[in-house]
């Protein structure tokens, strides 16, 4: 099976940056994906990362270490629209894009 | 259309009842994915299809659950005898491929409440 770690809030000002941690369980393991959740909303991906290193993409950038089983995800100069819910997510072998996804990490950006 | 489309967006039943929930997928996207979310969790996996068949159909919790996805496009989750256990939001996702780079496309989600 498949389990994975996040802290469940998280609170920054606005213009800073944030980094949000992951930890997972898995057999298997392909990638690591993120997404973002707005309250009442779908999922939003934002990054996947496969190989160990940094991935960037904007204002946000993910990095994983395989040997370490750890990932995170960075968010820089923040804004308000920023607050979410973030959920990281393993992708197994065999299971196309199936996600095993964990209890997200709630960010709330403040003035 | 533009992205993933479900229906309907909410879905009130009485415990016991049948319901069915529908997803449309973007055009073109061969594997479609359920998944459910209770509140403050994250998405749980139910069933993937890639093209008409379910690939894998580990995630449903019984078998009161079941899905289909007949011309491999529009899928249909269907639930029998409701359970108040079963109230959450089903989210419908698809992908172009199923085996690039962990990107689904999600839609808004059915929000199911077994009264």
């Amino acid at each position: 099976g498949q389990s994975l770690e996040q802290p469940s809030e998280v609170t920054a000002v606005e213009g800073a940056i944030v980094q949000i941690n992951c930890t997972y369980q898995t057999s298997g393991f392909y990638g690591l994906s993120w997404y973002q959740q707005h309250d009442g909303g779908a999922p939003t991906f934002l990054s996947y990362n496969a190989l160990d290193g940094l991935e960037e993409t904007g204002r946000f950038s993910s990095f994983l270490s395989r040997s370490d089983s750890y990932g995170y995800l960075l968010l820089q100069e923040l804004q308000m629209k920023d607050s979410a819910s973030y959920f990281c997510a393993v992708r197994a072998r065999g299971g196309g894009n199936k996600l095993t996804f964990g209890t997200g990490t709630q960010l709330k950006v403040e003035l | 259309g533009a992205g993933v489309s479900q229906t309907p967006s909410n879905k009130v039943t009485e415990k016991g009842k049948y319901v069915e929930l529908r997803c449309d997928p973007i055009s073109g996207h061969t594997a479609l994915y359920w998944y459910r979310q209770s509140l403050g969790q994250g998405p749980e996996f139910l069933i993937y299809f890639q093209g008409t068949g379910a690939a894998d159909d580990s995630g449903l919790p019984n078998d009161r659950f079941f899905a289909v996805r007949p011309e491999g496009s529009v899928s249909t989750l269907k639930i029998q005898r409701t359970e108040r256990g079963d109230s959450a939001v089903y989210l419908c996702a698809s992908s172009l491929s199923p085996g690039k780079n962990g990107e689904a496309f999600f839609g808004q989600g059915t929000r199911l409440t077994v009264v």
